[in-house]
């Protein structure tokens, strides 16, 4: 089993739309994580950090699940600029060292 | 936001030539460095952590003899892929988040294009 897993799609969906997707992690003691949004042939930008209590950017929401070990993205009123590949990335911890894990990526492209 | 850059962005070089690649943090100082690769449609797979004034550590299946990392000051890390084959050609990426805590925001450099004729 991968240590971070998420649906690659790829998810079309209508400018407007509410797409939610969801990454899980199989290391119970993960400590921090994150969305990042990487567009083809670039480098991965931080799109938000993932608190356990939820948290919201605009018209974007994370949640986390730690028992459950999933996260959520949530994106409302989608815009043709969201589409993009969204990486689920999570932080853990082992022997003193430190490491952050990326999913396999989610591709979202919003149409016209 | 933290500033990292990666140098060369785009390289092509004949197969069994050795390719250096540097990742610097402009405005922080990074005892560790984490150096990705990903091939096209698919995800970034942690090769190595880069760690200042100490040996890198691997992760299972990369070859430290064929990827040699070093990381001689807090704001420099290189990977030099040695003997270059075309199945090394690839998507180099590093990243490095500032301060001392295990957790936080992990800033990337440009990546590195390597195309291996």
């Amino acid at each position: 089993r991968k240590e971070v897993e998420q649906d690659p799609g790829p998810f079309n969906v209508p400018e407007g739309a509410t797409v939610a997707f969801n990454c899980t992690y199989s290391n119970s003691a993960s400590q921090s994580f994150f969305w990042y949004r990487q567009d083809c042939r670039k480098e991965p930008k931080l799109l938000m950090s993932v608190y356990s209590s939820g948290n919201e950017d605009g018209r974007f929401t994370a949640q986390l699940n730690r028992a459950s070990q999933y996260i959520s993205l949530l994106i409302r009123d989608s815009k043709l600029s969201d589409s993009a590949t969204y990486l689920c990335v999570v932080n853990s911890q082992a022997g003193g060292t430190y490491k952050y894990i990326f999913g396999t990526g989610t591709r979202l492209k919003v149409l016209a | 936001g933290a500033v990292v850059s990666q140098h060369p962005s785009w390289v092509i070089c004949k197969s069994g030539t050795s390719v250096k690649i540097e990742c610097r943090s402009l405005d922080f100082q990074a005892t560790t460095m984490f150096w990705y690769r990903q091939f096209p449609k698919q995800s970034l797979m942690l090769m190595a952590t880069s760690n200042e004034g100490s040996k890198a550590t691997y992760e299972q299946g990369v070859e430290k003899d064929k990827f040699l990392i070093n990381h001689a000051s807090l704001t420099l890390s290189t990977l030099t892929v040695t003997s270059a084959h075309p199945e090394d050609s690839s998507f180099y990426i590093c990243s490095a988040k500032p301060g001392l805590a295990t957790t936080g925001e992990l800033f990337f450099g440009e990546g590195s294009r390597l195309t291996v004729l």
